[in-house]
């Protein structure tokens, strides 16, 4: 099972949006509405920030927002803030009965 | 307050074993599947192996498939993850997470660093 595709950087300035890409295949991303997206801080565990796709967990802030479209999801940040810097991950639950990540993406606010 | 705690990573040879042990607490363990997940330095994540709430069905990604055995003791509350035939690119820090469906990783510990090495 080969990676997801993210860009492996993006950056904007604070008060403004981004959005990181996450494509798979019709054997992961484009079978389910199973796609997680999870945070990464250096040195700390990987925190969940959206999952199947689009549903925000409790305590999770509603800047952070998720969608799909084929074979490929998006993570949307608005309102970037100094916190949101970090690597971002996208996941997805594969035909396998597996689930595979995606390559990364750091995140740098100016 | 969900909570999980790994223990056991340390350095081993190539060719060599070790078990890793996750505890559980703040959640029915045994309602939940749990994962493992790893990250060598300076990589990616990669997605190990799942296990469901009786312990009844496993999931391995091909990387370990014969080498790693993925159990859980509800008893205990606690994951263990079973690693023989140990190589070098298994190197990295292994996440336990409780799960959300069959393999997804929710909720995640701080890692345990495994190191092989000769």
């Amino acid at each position: 099972q080969s990676a997801l595709t993210q860009p492996a950087s993006v950056s904007g300035s604070p008060g403004q949006s981004i959005t990181i890409s996450c494509t798979g295949t019709s054997s992961d991303v484009g079978a389910y509405n199973y796609v997680s997206w999870y945070q990464q801080h250096p040195a700390k565990a990987p925190k969940v920030v959206i999952y199947d796709v689009s549903t925000r967990p409790s305590g999770v802030s509603n800047r952070f927002s998720g969608s799909k479209s084929g074979n490929t999801a998006s993570l949307t940040i608005s309102g970037l803030q100094a916190e949101d810097e970090a690597d971002y991950y996208c996941s997805s639950y594969t035909t396998s009965s597996t689930e595979v990540f995606g390559t990364g993406t750091k995140v740098t606010v100016l | 307050e969900v909570q999980v705690l790994e223990s056991g990573g340390g350095l081993v040879q190539p060719g060599g074993s070790l078990r890793l042990a996750c505890a559980a607490s703040g959640f029915t363990f045994s309602a939940d599947t749990m994962t493992w997940v790893r990250q060598a330095p300076g990589k990616g994540l990669e997605w190990v192996s799942a296990i469901s709430g009786s312990g009844g069905t496993t999931y391995y990604a091909d990387s370990v498939k014969g080498r790693f055995t993925i159990s859980r003791d509800n008893s205990k509350n606690t994951l263990y993850l079973q690693m023989d035939g140990l190589r070098a690119e298994d190197t990295a820090v292994y996440y336990c997470a409780k799960g959300r469906g069959l393999v997804t990783p929710d909720y995640w510990g701080q890692g345990t660093l495994v190191i092989v090495s000769s």
